[in-house]
């Protein structure tokens, strides 16, 4: 079946930066999308952007140009995002969803305190 | 940005009863395709969100009958029948009809 596996809570400091991971199987990664998302508990879900794994190419939400990077590894079925000069407003839980948002990572938490 | 405006905030609804949750879009999600971007979810708590109908009235795979999607190009609903205990948790409408998508702020349904 299809699962989508990240990787765990992260605890940061102010300034530093996080490669979050979403490993795939089940199927075929290559040939798919991947989104990523953020969501503060209690409040709704902010969608950070996408990669497309068959060649990289990417969209952003605005708000999340020069914050997010997305990468895919396309060897191991795995995509990765990471979020650079983390500040508490960084602080969130993060998810990573495949075309079609039908299947979700288990989400990674991500706090970002000195 | 498209702004996705749900209501209401929360939804209390006894067990075999059904409970209908709103979603207005600030522009149309009719694409030059045909298809109503508009895209419904569950996240029960602690949980990622699950996909439940997909351009506006399709069931995901697996998802109960009991949920079901309608609408026009700005004003959506998503209708739970006989809702169950299962069903307790934040229910998201969402488009895909240009980036960046975008959310609503979610309804909480409860069961009385």
């Amino acid at each position: 079946q299809v699962k989508l596996q990240q990787s765990g809570a992260e605890l940061v400091k102010p300034g530093a930066s996080v490669k979050l991971s979403c490993k795939t199987s089940g199927y075929t990664f290559s040939t798919s999308y991947m989104s990523w998302f953020k969501q503060i508990p209690g409040q709704s879900i902010e969608w950070i952007g996408m990669i497309y794994a068959g060649d990289g190419g990417t969209g952003y939400n605005q708000k999340f140009k020069g914050k997010a990077t997305l990468t895919v590894d396309t060897s191991s079925s795995t995509a990765y995002m990471d979020l650079s000069s983390l500040t508490t407003e960084d602080s969130a839980v993060y998810f990573c969803a495949r075309t079609g948002m039908d299947a979700w990572g288990q989400g990674a938490s991500v706090t970002v305190s000195s | 940005d498209i702004v996705m405006t749900q209501a209401p905030l929360s939804v209390s609804v006894t067990p075999g009863e059904s409970a209908s949750i709103s979603c207005r879009s600030s522009k149309s999600l009719l694409s030059s395709k045909g298809i109503t971007s508009l895209y419904w979810y569950l996240q029960r708590p602690g949980k990622s969100p699950q996909l439940l109908i997909y351009r506006m009235s399709n069931l995901a795979s697996g998802v109960p009958d009991r949920f079901s999607g309608s609408g026009s190009e700005t004003d959506f609903t998503l209708k739970i029948s006989k809702v169950e205990t299962e069903d307790v948790g934040v229910y998201y409408c969402g488009h895909r009809l240009e980036y960046p998508f975008t959310f609503g702020s979610g309804t909480k349904l409860e069961i009385k």
